[in-house]
């Protein structure tokens, strides 16, 4: 069965504090990996998309690497405006070798970061 | 601001009551969703759309009915539902549904009390 695991569920640091959120999947057919960032009440807000191991993609503070099993979201010298829930989510194929646009999300991470 | 406009906001409605959802988005894409997010939980598809028309329905009750107008356009009419119904409902697009390319774009979303 495909999973998706994102650890840790939350993460306190203090701002500049830099750490990474790991997303571990065990999927057949990997056709991407996204990571979204959520803040309370808002739709995920797109970051990035990966489609290959050693693919590596930085948007500022942030910065997504990808394995063959699984993918982190480094965020260098957090600030406060940095705290949300950051959620991972796989594409995969179908059977007859087409994906469609079904995302498989992670359960997140809630990321808080103190001033 | 998101490029995907989801209306209303808020929405309570009594479980005799009929309500529709709305979702607008101008960026070309031709596959639209829709996905349901509980409280601490991730988002869950329910219903795509590609060129207008219906491409997966995730086994939704039949009280949830979607509807593509046009490619711009999304509703989801609602009819009968229950308490445990009420969550977030976001709409989402992408270019295509099937592209290896294509990250979805959510909206903000509605959030939905049945009392």
């Amino acid at each position: 069965e495909d999973q998706v695991t994102q650890s840790p569920e939350a993460l306190r640091l203090q701002e500049g504090e830099s750490s990474s959120l790991n997303c571990s999947y065990t999927v057949s057919g990997l056709r991407g990996l996204f990571w979204y960032r959520q803040d309370p009440g808002k739709g995920p807000e797109f970051l990035f998309t990966l489609y290959s191991a050693g693919e590596e993609k930085e948007k500022e503070r942030l910065k997504a690497t990808l394995t063959k099993k699984e993918s982190f979201l480094h965020i260098t010298a957090p600030k406060p405006e940095d705290s949300a829930t950051y959620l991972c989510a796989v594409r995969i194929s179908t059977a007859g070798g087409t994906s469609y646009g079904k995302l498989t999300f992670g359960q997140g991470t809630i990321l808080t970061v103190h001033p | 601001d998101t490029e995907v406009t989801q209306t209303p906001k808020h929405l309570v409605m009594g479980m005799t009551n009929k309500k529709s959802l709305k979702c607008e988005q101008h960026m070309g894409h031709r596959a639209m969703y829709w996905y349901k997010q509980k409280a601490k939980k991730p988002p869950e598809l329910m219903f795509v759309y590609s060129y207008e028309k219906l491409s997966i329905n995730e086994s939704v009750p039949s009280r949830f009915s979607p509807e593509c107008p046009n490619s711009s356009l999304l509703n989801l009419h609602l009819h009968a539902l229950q308490p445990e119904d009420s969550a977030l409902y976001l709409c989402a697009s992408s270019q295509e549904m099937d592209s290896y390319n294509s990250p979805l774009h959510f909206g903000n979303g509605t959030r939905l009390t049945v009392t």
